[in-house]
C-alpha cells in the first residue's frame, strides 16, 4: 500500500513565503505530483518530481528526497488567490496516481 | 497535455436510481481513470478502465456498484448504480499525458447529489 502524509490545514500571511510538506512510504516510486484544487474546481498540475533536488517553477517549488519519502511545495509571494488544497500524490510504476488527503491553505491579508 | 470533457456536470438523483457519467478525451489513450472525492476529502481511485478489456477496480470498489464501458480510445462511462445519499460525491475523469514524461490530467468533475 502508500501512506501519503500532509498537514490538514495552514494559514499564511498574503506576501509571505509558506511551505507544505508531504512524506509517503511507497514501492516502485516513479515521481511525486502537486495540484492545486481551488473549491468546486478540478485538480490542476503544478509541479513533478522524479529525481532529489528542487524544481523551480514561478512562485512555486517543489523539493523531492527520494530516500527520506520527503516532498514540500514551497509558494512564494503569497496572494489571495493561492487560497486552495494543495494535493500531494504519487506515482508507483506507470500505476495512476495515489492522493494524499489535501492541505487547505489559507492566505489572509 | 489532453483536453477532457465530462457530461453532465452536475446532477440531483433520486435514491436507488442510476446514473451515467460520460468522460471524453481529446486524443487516444490507453487508459483512463475514475476517481470519487467525496466532500472535503481527497480523491480516491475508483478504477481503471482499458480499452478492449474489464476495467481493473480498486478495493473498496465493485463492478455491479460502478459499471465502466470503454468503448474506443476516446471514450468512457461510470454509472453509478442504486444509488444512495453516500454516493453523493464529484466523479473526475483522468487521464496521463502523452509523454512518459507528462501529468496526469483531470477533467472538469460530475458533480452528483443523492437525495
Amino acid at each position: 500500500g502508500q501512506n501519503i502524509d500532509q498537514p490538514t490545514e495552514m494559514t499564511a500571511t498574503e506576501g509571505a513565503i509558506v511551505q507544505i510538506n508531504c512524506t509517503y512510504q511507497t514501492s516502485g516510486f516513479n515521481g511525486l505530483f502537486w495540484y492545486q484544487q481551488h473549491a468546486g474546481e478540478a485538480p490542476t498540475f503544478l509541479s513533478y518530481n522524479v529525481l532529489d533536488g528542487l524544481e523551480e517553477k514561478g512562485r512555486f517549488s517543489s523539493f523531492l528526497s527520494r530516500s527520506k519519502g520527503y516532498s514540500y511545495l514551497l509558494l512564494k509571494e503569497l496572494q489571495m488567490k493561492d487560497s486552495a488544497s494543495y494535493l500531494c500524490a504519487v506515482r508507483r510504476g506507470n500505476t495512476p496516481l495515489v492522493f494524499g488527503k489535501g492541505t487547505r491553505l489559507s492566505v489572509i491579508a | 497535455s489532453a483536453v477532457i470533457s465530462q457530461k453532465p456536470s452536475r446532477d440531483i438523483c433520486q435514491r436507488g436510481t442510476s446514473l451515467t457519467i460520460q468522460c471524453q478525451v481529446d486524443s487516444q489513450v490507453t487508459m483512463m481513470f475514475w476517481y470519487r472525492q467525496q466532500p472535503g476529502q481527497s480523491l480516491t481511485l475508483i478504477a481503471t478502465a482499458n480499452q478492449g478489456s474489464e476495467a481493473t477496480y480498486e478495493s473498496g470498489f465493485v463492478i455491479d456498484k460502478f459499471p465502466i464501458s470503454r468503448p474506443n480510445l476516446t471514450f468512457s462511462t461510470l454509472t453509478v448504480s442504486n444509488m444512495s445519499p453516500e454516493d453523493s460525491s464529484i466523479y473526475l475523469c483522468s487521464v496521463w499525458g502523452l509523454t512518459s514524461a507528462d501529468t496526469q490530467y483531470f477533467g472538469p468533475g460530475t458533480r452528483l447529489t443523492v437525495l
